[in-house]
């Protein structure tokens, strides 16, 4: 079966800062990648997908987010976040036959 | 606004009772899927329909049943509710049959249940 890590629950930053949100996945094969945020108050939101092609993706918002088969990763980043990215980050994961299996979340607070 | 809709947006009652929330998908969308938003358990897919069938159940509570109708409306039924069901419940809208396609969330139902 497979699961999605993000080691990070809570992540604090200044505007201006980078970001790094980690996510890793456990399946041997094909999958499709997802970035969801989760604004206060709202519903999920599409960041970004990958489904095949370029590793490097690019999403709404400025975000971005690289998949790396041989870590089983698709880390979330951002150049310069802002005070509206404060938000709750979701991965999510699935492969042919098998249904969408989010992480954890990573709750993000941007201080202005 | 993703173009899916739920109804009521918050449903508060009594443990041992039944409520029905509901889920308009996007226009031209055929899947319906709903998802369990909780503190303890995270987000869990519960169930998928496409084109009024059943077509995947995950972690769905015996009690929960959902259904598809003709219109594509979807509606999810929790009965005998215990306070651990208090949660956000969320459907979500894809175009094609399979969990692959790009899914669009509703808004969510805030269940408290006292």
């Amino acid at each position: 079966a497979q699961s999605v890590s993000q080691h990070n629950h809570h992540v604090i930053l200044s505007e201006a800062a980078s970001l790094e949100l980690g996510c890793n996945y456990s399946y041997g094969g094909t999958v499709n990648l997802f970035w969801y945020v989760q604004y206060p108050g709202q519903h999920l939101q599409l960041l970004l997908k990958y489904f095949s092609g370029d590793p490097l993706v690019k999403g709404i918002k400025g975000f971005e987010a690289e998949f790396i088969k041989s870590k089983f990763s698709f880390n979330l980043r951002k150049p310069s976040v802002q005070w509206s990215d404060t938000a709750e980050y979701f991965c999510a994961v699935n492969a042919p036959g098998n249904m969408l299996t989010f992480g954890g979340g990573t709750r993000l607070m941007v201080k202005p | 606004d993703s173009g899916v809709t739920q109804t009521p947006k918050h449903l508060i009652t009594a443990t041992g009772q039944r409520v029905t929330l509901r889920c308009s998908p996007r226009s031209g969308d055929l899947s319906v899927y709903w998802y369990q938003q909780s503190l303890d358990q995270g987000l869990q897919f519960l169930i998928h329909y496409y084109n009024g069938e059943e077509r995947a159940k995950g972690n769905i509570l015996e009690r929960f049943s959902a259904q598809q109708f003709p219109d594509l409306h979807s509606e999810l039924n929790l009965s005998s509710l215990e306070l651990g069901d208090s949660a956000l419940y969320f459907c979500a809208s894809s175009d094609g049959p399979t969990s692959t396609d790009t899914q669009y969330f509703g808004p969510g139902t805030r269940l408290t249940v006292l």
